[in-house]
């Protein structure tokens, strides 16, 4: 299992700011990925993030609005840049890794998200 | 990546049986399906995950038909602190567990 902490667990923030988001990972991971979950919605995925490359994003998300950092297998950062009210969310960070069992393609790890409100 | 289909919502009472079934009809060869739980404020948590026919632990036990096109998330007894939102999900570790979200089931208990 891998054990994720998110900073910060929630923060208000004014229209026009941005905010780091970090996500520090217990164990090494290759693949970290960022999710955003509207007040009542499902999840959607933001963007992949691998060491050593630039993060892959999702059908409407652009790197200029969710700069991503990955400077090491442990660590992550997600940046919401320019904030507006529609960005009110909470942004989750996942890790994938095995079950350890056969058969079984793993699961995934999320922290316990960082819930942003925007004014 | 498939698209998964679950009642939006179910209600039960403390001690029930529940079963939550997910459609998944253009499932891959490859995709294995996987159940996540999610309570309010908190990251999904994995609960069980099967490729085809039963899978059983301490917590759930899934059924896949034969032809992989459903599968039922079975909670035994359940409790008040059950009450959360199911996430039916399928996929591959070939495709980089980019794993997409669909609208999941609030499942309530009642005492």
């Amino acid at each position: 299992s891998a054990v994720i902490s998110q900073k910060p667990s929630r923060d208000i923030c004014q229209r026009g700011t941005s905010l780091t988001i970090q996500c520090q990972v217990d164990s090494q991971v290759t693949m970290m990925f960022w999710y955003r979950q509207q007040p009542g919605q499902s999840l959607t995925l933001i963007a992949t993030a691998n060491q050593g490359s630039e993060a892959t994003y999702e059908s409407g998300f652009v790197i200029d609005k969710f700069p991503i950092s990955r400077p090491n297998l442990t660590f992550s950062t997600l940046t919401v840049s320019n904030m507006s009210p529609e960005d009110s969310s909470i942004y989750l960070c996942s890790v994938a890794g095995g079950t350890g069992g056969l058969g079984t393609v793993g699961e995934l790890f999320f922290g316990e998200g960082s819930r942003l409100t925007v004014l | 990546l498939a698209k998964t289909t679950q009642p939006i919502s179910m209600d039960s009472y403390e001690g029930q049986e529940v079963n939550i079934t997910c459609s998944h009809n253009n499932i891959a060869t490859n995709d294995y399906i996987t159940w996540y739980q999610q309570f309010p404020s908190q990251g999904p948590r994995f609960i069980i995950q099967g490729y085809k026919t039963k899978v059983t632990n301490e917590v759930a036990s899934l059924f896949i038909p034969a032809d992989r096109k459903s599968s039922t998330l079975s909670l035994p007894r359940v409790s008040l602190s059950d009450t959360a939102v199911y996430y039916c999900l399928v996929g591959d570790s070939g495709g980089g567990f980019k794993t997409i979200f669909g609208a999941g089931t609030r499942l309530f208990v009642k005492a």
